[in-house]
């Protein structure tokens, strides 16, 4: 079955640099990788995804590449917010619609 | 988006009582749910698959009738903890992915404590 690592565990950044979190995933089948972000005591949100026939994907200020060859995938943000401060899970696929999580990136932005 | 609800948000009992967690997908129709349990600061850990009409399929290590899990309809899926201990206190979640669609959506979640 897929595994997925995730790194780093913790990342503390200051408003408006940039923040990058990184996985790996094991299965070379899986083909869909989307981000979630979760707020404490809340759901988490999809907030971005990739198929695998596309290298880099794009929305205002969250972007997510993808490299299938090497089997990892990253998050992007850029001009970092107070808000942008949550747990960020990354995911991938293991059969039919059953997602296995990364460990999940805690982000901090210091205002 | 798609939307998940579940009930309740938060439940307090005691130990030895039986609690029932509701998942309901409420603009789509849903063969398959998933529950999740989160430990605090940790991942989420996928608990079992719910599958409208047939049995649950649980992961390694899960106990089925410790969590008994019900999809008796195309929108509604319930976990239910029996003999809730305290070691079972955690925020269980649950989700869904509509039919054509990978997008997974997730419930509000449900924290247990179990005194």
């Amino acid at each position: 079955g897929e595994n997925v690592e995730q790194h780093p565990s913790t990342l503390s950044v200051q408003e408006g640099d940039s923040a990058v979190i990184k996985c790996t995933y094991s299965d070379s089948a899986s083909n869909y990788f989307p981000w979630y972000k979760q707020e404490l005591g809340k759901r988490p949100q999809l907030i971005i995804d990739i198929r695998s026939n596309v290298g880099e994907k794009k929305d205002q200020r969250i972007a997510v590449t993808l490299n299938k060859t090497a089997k990892h995938f990253s998050l992007h943000i850029t001009e970092t917010q107070p808000e942008d401060s949550a747990v960020y899970f990354c995911a991938g696929l293991s059969g039919t619609y059953k997602y296995i999580f990364g460990t999940g990136t805690r982000l901090k932005v210091l205002a | 988006g798609a939307v998940v609800s579940q009930h309740p948000s938060r439940v307090i009992c005691k130990s030895g009582t039986s609690v029932k967690i509701e998942c309901r997908s409420l603009d789509f129709q849903a063969t398959t749910m998933f529950w999740y349990r989160q430990f605090p600061k940790q991942s989420l850990m996928l608990m079992a698959t719910s599958n409208e009409g047939s049995k649950a399929t649980y992961e390694q290590g899960v106990e089925k009738d410790k969590f008994l899990i019900n999809h008796a309809s195309l929108t509604l899926s319930t976990l239910t903890v029996t003999s809730a201990h305290p070691e079972d206190s955690s925020f269980y979640i649950c989700s869904a992915v509509p039919s054509n669609n990978e997008k997974l959506f997730f419930g509000s979640g449900t924290q247990l404590s179990v005194l």
